[in-house]
């Protein structure tokens, strides 16, 4: 079964860097995921879709401080320079054969 | 640049149906899903249509959701019958990445709150 594991919250500080974890399911280390960021109180944003071999293209406007980065069945989003409007919650979402799966989220705080 | 408008009733009785439109402004009708955030939790994916007329849904919604597309109107609905309180959520719509891959969600509606209550 096609699963994404995140853990529920992390935390850093203004102006670090930050490197959040989204976990493929056994079988399915092959997998592209995509990542969206969501603000307090606001719907979903794109921030890029990321391939196994850690390559990534990402949604328009977004700033170079975010990247992403792959390993085996892990797949990272890193947000460097953190700032006050990055603290979100972070999805990230993968499919197969037409069904879409979501991870359950890591709300990111910015200290 | 496109956008999406869901809109749609936000008060829907126990036992009925849920009906929502998304309303497709500045570009033209390809590939579209639904995704739903009950209050306080994560994101939810409902279903999926494409150009071609194919439809997937989320298993464990298959039985009580309807996804139908009208690209003389450019929107598509969704409809989720026999609704109870667990179906209160905000409910977005959002377009599947270009073809040929059109498969991550790039743009996204605001959301619409539906809440289900007598």
């Amino acid at each position: 079964q096609l699963v994404l594991t995140q853990s529920p919250s992390a935390s850093a500080s203004l102006g670090a860097s930050v490197k959040l974890t989204c976990t493929l399911s056994s079988g399915h280390s092959s997998y592209a995921i995509a990542w969206h960021q969501q603000q307090p109180e606001k719907g979903p944003r794109y921030l890029m879709k990321l391939n196994s071999d850690g390559s990534h293209s990402k949604g328009d406007g977004i700033p170079d401080r975010f990247s992403g980065s792959s390993s085996g069945a892990e797949r990272y989003l890193t947000i460097s320079s953190l700032q006050s409007e990055d603290e979100a919650a972070y999805y990230c979402q993968t499919w197969d054969t037409g069904i879409q799966v979501f991870g359950g989220g890591t709300k990111l705080t910015v200290l | 640049q496109l956008q999406l408008q869901e809109s749609g009733p936000g008060l829907v009785k126990p036992a009925e149906t849920l009906s929502l439109t998304c309303t497709v402004s500045g570009g033209s009708i390809t590939n579209w899903g639904w995704i739903r955030q009950p209050p306080g939790k994560g994101l939810e994916w409902i279903g999926s249509i494409y150009n071609s007329g194919s439809t997937y849904y989320k298993p464990s919604l298959k039985s009580r959701v309807t996804i139908s597309l009208d690209t003389s109107k450019n929107h598509f609905s969704l409809r989720l019958s026999s609704v109870t309180a667990a179906d209160t959520a905000v409910y977005y719509c959002a377009r599947h990445t270009p073809e040929p891959t059109s498969d991550a969600f790039d743009i996204w509606g605001q959301g619409t709150v539906v809440t289900v209550s007598s």
